[in-house]
């Protein structure tokens, strides 16, 4: 049983449009963080989130935490191919356990 | 400067070798992680090291152990490697097990 699932597991789009990526759990975290993953790098860090019902943008990035803090997503507005990677979300707790990640691909 | 580097970044070994991946950080954090990613893209934790505090992840085979010279280093050694072994590895690092991680580029491990 995975602690964090993500939802669409694949997505391709074409540039310009909108998307969201879902990380829910039936526990309850203290904070959650987002990664991106470009093809043969590891992960990078995007996003911290904290407070329940919190919402924080980066560019055309805007993520949120639900209210319960058992889930989060990451909306991107106009996706451009540069956005093309593995999004993951993670919990930290003993150790940093990452969902199971959204690899999304954008068209030019 | 790297803030932390893995090498070999590719390595192709035949089943029954045994194998070591280095792991450095310039970070000066106190905790390091190892991570198998496998061809579904999951991330799966194989071992912290914390403090000279090992948690490792029960499912990991005994043939894989992590080694710690000193803090900015964690080195994974691979004992008699198998065919499912192969995958890409990731090392990692963190001020505290609760702060961000940074990664290294990974090793694709081929095992044939």
């Amino acid at each position: 049983t995975q602690l964090l699932e993500q939802s669409p597991q694949f997505l391709s789009i074409q540039e310009g449009e909108n998307l969201t990526v879902y990380c829910n759990s039936s526990s309850v975290f203290s904070s959650l963080q987002w990664y991106r993953q470009e093809p043969g790098e590891g992960p990078v860090l995007l996003v911290t989130v904290v407070t329940g019902g919190e919402v924080k943008k980066l560019k055309r990035l805007t993520f949120q935490f639900g209210d319960a803090r058992k889930d989060s997503s990451l909306h991107i507005t106009a996706a451009q191919p540069g956005d093309t990677g593995l999004y993951l979300c993670a919990w930290t707790g003993n150790q940093f356990y990452f969902g199971t990640g959204t690899s999304l691909t954008v068209i030019p | 400067d790297t803030a932390v580097s893995q090498t070999p970044k590719y390595l192709v070994t035949q089943m029954g070798n045994d194998k070591s991946i280095k792991c450095e950080q310039n970070l000066g954090h106190d905790t390091m992680y190892w991570y198998k990613q496998d061809s579904k893209k999951f991330l799966k934790i194989m071992f912290s090291y914390n403090n000279k505090e090992l948690i490792i992840n029960e499912t990991v085979p005994n043939r894989f152990s992590p080694k710690s010279p000193d803090k900015a280093h964690l080195n994974l050694h691979i004992n008699s490697l198998e065919l499912g072994d192969s995958a890409v590895y990731f090392c990692a690092s963190s001020p505290t097990p609760q702060g961000v991680a940074f990664f290294g580029q990974g090793t694709r491990l081929t095992v044939v």
